[in-house]
């Protein structure tokens, strides 16, 4: 039984170019949830999707961010026009319900030159 | 705002001692969990604890949860040197996107032989 798969695990991109994170979930979880970690703190929610919708997205960048949960294939967190406040690790986890223990990815670590 | 935090930071003791972490939040929750994430990898589950209850026990963690201080507390019981991690609570509210996990500033534990 696969855990939640992130890809890539460390991306690269230089400022203003645009950065795509890919996460399938556990088979059997239509729940997913992108956090993001800066180093020494903890995990900061930024948005919630159900197949096809956005749940909240109350933990969004308001501008260059964006995320999807397709009917068929990964969820995609996407950030365009990049900037280095951007770098981080940016994780993904998985539910198979509400108030259920979520499985996390081992993250995509962004890096912004 | 994070939601949590932890107290002590970090934390070193011996193989074979207890290590005791604690967690304050400021809301209604409805669960509280914990996670440990070893370096350069994803968050991995530990424990839930719900609002109505009071203690939990896995293993050789034991959790406790005390709604009228908003604080919790997790137990490692004859640490291991595989304990060496951060550790995180993770509070999940009771308004607003049910889903969606807070999460604290973590310690981050040290076990030596």
């Amino acid at each position: 039984n696969a855990g939640v798969m992130q890809n890539p695990r460390h991306l690269v991109r230089r400022r203003g170019q645009e950065a795509r994170l890919r996460c399938s979930p556990m088979k059997g979880h239509s729940h997913v949830y992108w956090y993001r970690q800066l180093p020494e703190e903890g995990l900061k929610f930024m948005v919630y999707l159900q197949k096809e919708n956005i749940i909240d997205e109350s933990g969004m960048p308001k501008e260059r961010f964006s995320a999807e949960f397709p009917k068929e294939g990964p969820s995609i967190l996407r950030i365009q026009q990049v900037v280095r406040g951007d770098s981080a690790a940016y994780f993904c986890a998985s539910s198979p319900g509400q108030h259920q223990p979520q499985h996390f990815g081992d993250g995509t670590r962004l890096s912004i030159l | 705002s994070q939601q949590g935090e932890e107290d002590p930071q970090a934390l070193s003791i011996q193989e074979g001692e207890n290590a005791t972490m604690n967690c304050s939040y400021k809301t209604s929750i409805n669960n509280l969990q914990w996670y440990r994430q070893n370096s350069g990898r994803g968050l991995v589950h530990l424990i839930l604890i719900r609002s109505n209850e009071r203690e939990k026990h896995s293993g050789r963690l034991r959790v406790t949860l005390d709604t009228s201080k908003k604080s919790s507390s997790l137990l490692i019981t004859a640490s291991r040197a595989a304990d060496t991690a951060s550790y995180f609570c993770a509070t999940v509210g009771n308004t607003g996107t049910a889903s969606k996990l807070t999460f604290g500033t973590g310690t981050r534990l040290q076990v030596t032989l």
